[in-house]
């Protein structure tokens, strides 16, 4: 069974570059038809999608965040990552990286999120 | 960006109830419409894809409809573990986008 794991520090200083990475288990990164996601909850909001790469190195990524985000791939570790630049309070949120098993599905499974606070 | 609105925001039902939540795109998604629950302090659990396909291991209480811009999730015979969030999804086109939740409540 395919499962997901977030991990990275979860308190960031404001202006610098949260970085998590995604640990995939149970199956390959590497499918074809598969694509990875980053979504985020802030504390008592709702859900934002940050972005998605597919298995050909191909990123989309939400314009509201598009200047300050990467994400990557590391097949060879089962893994994907997430870079947000110049962070504020604003991006205090729960992170969760996803799955997305191919262009007729959406998000499944989810890792259980991580929360990255931005605080000096 | 298409815009996902939920309704209601919340509401109350008792045990055994049956409820409706609908969600409306601001442009037409075909059927690229999905539904998560979630419960507090845990991750979104996919429910529902393609508008009204059932994610495996998911139970049949839950159904959904819709094509275009109107969409809805029904859920029958609430039983307390179904008490949680609910929100609907877009994979139509980029950026992604989901509605604002529906938080179910017991009565």
């Amino acid at each position: 069974q395919l499962q997901l794991q977030e991990s990275g520090p979860g308190l960031v200083k404001p202006s610098e570059t949260l970085s998590l990475i995604c640990t995939v288990s149970g199956g390959a990164i590497s499918s074809s038809s598969d694509s990875w996601g980053w979504i985020r909850q802030p504390p008592g909001k709702g859900l934002e999608w940050i972005g998605t790469i597919n298995y050909s190195g191909s990123t989309f990524y939400n314009p509201s965040l598009k200047s300050r985000v990467t994400i990557s791939v590391e097949s060879s570790k089962s893994q994907f990552s997430l870079k947000l630049r110049s962070v504020t309070a604003a991006d205090t949120a729960v992170y969760y990286c996803a799955r997305r098993p191919g262009v007729f599905r959406s998000f499944d499974p989810w890792g259980q999120g991580t929360l990255v606070t931005v605080s000096s | 960006d298409i815009q996902m609105t939920q309704s209601p925001s919340s509401l109350s039902a008792s045990v055994g109830d049956r409820v409706t939540i609908t969600c409306r795109a601001s442009q037409g998604i075909s059927n690229f419409l999905a539904w998560f629950q979630q419960k507090p302090g845990k991750a979104p659990k996919s429910l529902i894809y393609g508008a009204s396909s059932l994610e495996s291991g998911v139970s049949s209480k839950f159904s959904g409809s819709g094509s275009g811009t109107d969409f809805t999730l029904t859920i029958s015979n609430l039983q307390p573990e179904d008490f949680a969030t609910y929100y609907c999804q877009q994979y139509n086109s980029y950026p992604l986008t989901f509605g604002g939740g529906t938080k179910v409540e017991i009565k």
